[in-house]
């Protein structure tokens, strides 16, 4: 069973911020959500993670409600080189070296 | 630092034959990976290591064999190619295994096709 559900594909204007979803509402305690992202052809690329509480680096920013069943990644200011395949991604704190990589959403950017 | 580095970018085997898929970082870290992207489908884990001399297998181990002699390269080895092997293949390695703070580096990726 999937442990999380993303939407297939996603379209935002560039300049403008771009909200993916992820629910994840069998989330455990003692999980936390990962966000990466692959453009076309590259290896995944780390972009944020979270537990409960909101998180921001310099990519964007993970805003995770309080009963932890849904996520909300936000690219502030979209830009054409952001299109690419979201994974949210659901990882126990020991679940050691091991990504399980659903299907993603594919973030189209548009001029 | 170069990162995760992969050889060769593109390979084309004939039923039956066998290869070996190089991977190598620089960043010193314990614990390395291989997965296996089909067309359209997220990352699934082949095997892992989590140090030079420990490996175990991942979701979708069999058709192939992997061994860690030192910490910088992890080899992934098809013993006998098979079309459902088709493929792209990445290794990923990570300094810490678990843990709160975790991010893993993805190599760029060998594209492998068996006809």
């Amino acid at each position: 069973d999937a442990k999380t559900t993303q939407p297939t594909s996603m379209d935002c204007a560039e300049g403008r911020a771009a909200n993916l979803p992820c629910n994840h509402s069998t989330i455990s305690g003692n999980e936390y959500v990962y966000w990466y992202r692959q453009i076309h052809s590259q290896g995944p690329q780390y972009i944020i993670h979270g537990l409960k509480n909101n998180e921001t680096n310099e990519m964007a920013s993970l805003i995770i409600t309080e009963d932890r069943k849904s996520s909300t990644l936000i690219l502030p200011h979209a830009t054409l080189r952001d299109t690419a395949v979201y994974y949210c991604i659901v990882r126990e704190r020991n679940a050691g070296n091991m990504l399980t990589f659903g299907g993603g959403t594919r973030l189209m950017v548009k001029p | 630092n170069a990162g995760v580095t992969q050889t060769p970018k593109f390979q084309v085997l004939k039923t039956g034959q066998s290869m070996t898929l190089q991977c190598a970082q620089d960043m010193n870290h314990e614990y390395m990976s291989w997965y296996r992207q089909d067309p359209g489908m997220g990352l699934r884990l082949i095997h892992y290591s989590v140090g030079a001399g420990i490996t175990d297998q991942g979701e979708v181990p069999n058709g192939y064999n992997v061994s860690r002699s030192t910490t910088e390269d992890f080899p992934l080895r098809l013993l006998s190619a098979a079309p459902s092997q088709t493929s792209v293949y990445f290794c990923a390695s990570s300094y810490s295994w678990g843990g709160s703070s975790y991010e893993q580096y993805f190599g760029p990726g060998t594209r492998l096709t068996v006809t």
